[in-house]
């Protein structure tokens, strides 16, 4: 089992351009979900997914797109990427709200 | 809106010393989750705690859950070096969504 997977571990971006981050998990989780880590403001989530072909907003949804086609993968999409999203994003799953994993986190630097 | 507050900030302590963080909530809980993040790292699970008034123990850690399900906290005694790290709560409401706090940053000095 590889757990829950992330990539790219880092990022350098542009203002405007747009990019996806990758998650992938091989528990056979239902729930997975986004996160993003700022310096003092702990993990807000972005957006969660409770099964395949559902997705729901979380905390701070604008700026991020996702979608959840298969139950192993929840790709994040960053449509036009600003300065704000500077931030290490973290993918966790679960089963039906139980422990979360983390992955290890992308790393995103917008200039 | 939900929120969770977590304090302290910061802590440092002498190894030896014991180290508590607390977890308060504005709305009542259906339960609570902590978690550890050493520096550079990932955010990993340490507990579940559901019912109202719950205490579980791991070895040095004492959790607790309010018996109004509204607050948490969790204690170290004789704090070690590999204790170092960040300690995240995370609350549940009757949703799907987890609501972290701002996470206690734990040093200890040898």
């Amino acid at each position: 089992n590889a757990g829950v997977t992330q990539t790219p571990k880092f990022q350098v971006l542009k203002t405007g351009q747009s990019m996806t981050l990758q998650c992938a998990q091989d528990m056979n989780h239902e729930y997975m979900s986004w996160y993003r880590q700022d310096p003092g403001m702990g993990l807000r989530l972005i957006h969660y997914s409770v099964g395949a072909g559902i997705t729901d907003q979380g905390e701070v949804p604008n700026g991020y797109n996702v979608s959840r086609s298969t139950t192993e993968d929840f790709p994040l999409r960053l449509l036009s990427a600003a300065p704000s999203q500077t931030s290490v994003y973290f993918c966790a799953s679960s089963s039906s709200g139980d422990t979360q994993y983390f992955g290890p986190g992308t790393r995103l630097t917008v200039l | 809106g939900q929120q969770v507050m977590q304090i302290p900030q910061y802590q440092h302590v002498q190894e030896g010393e014991d180290f508590t963080t607390y977890c308060n909530s504005s709305t009542t809980l259906s339960n609570i989750q902590w978690y550890k993040q050493r520096p550079g790292g990932h955010p990993v699970f340490l507990i579940q705690l559901v019912k109202s008034g719950e205490v579980k123990k791991q070895k040095r850690l004492t959790f607790q859950f309010g018996e109004a399900k509204k607050n948490s906290s969790l204690h170290i005694t004789a704090t070690q070096t590999t204790d170092v790290g960040t300690y995240f709560c995370a609350g549940q409401n009757t949703g799907n969504q987890f609501y972290f706090g701002t996470g206690t940053s734990l040093t200890v000095i040898p």
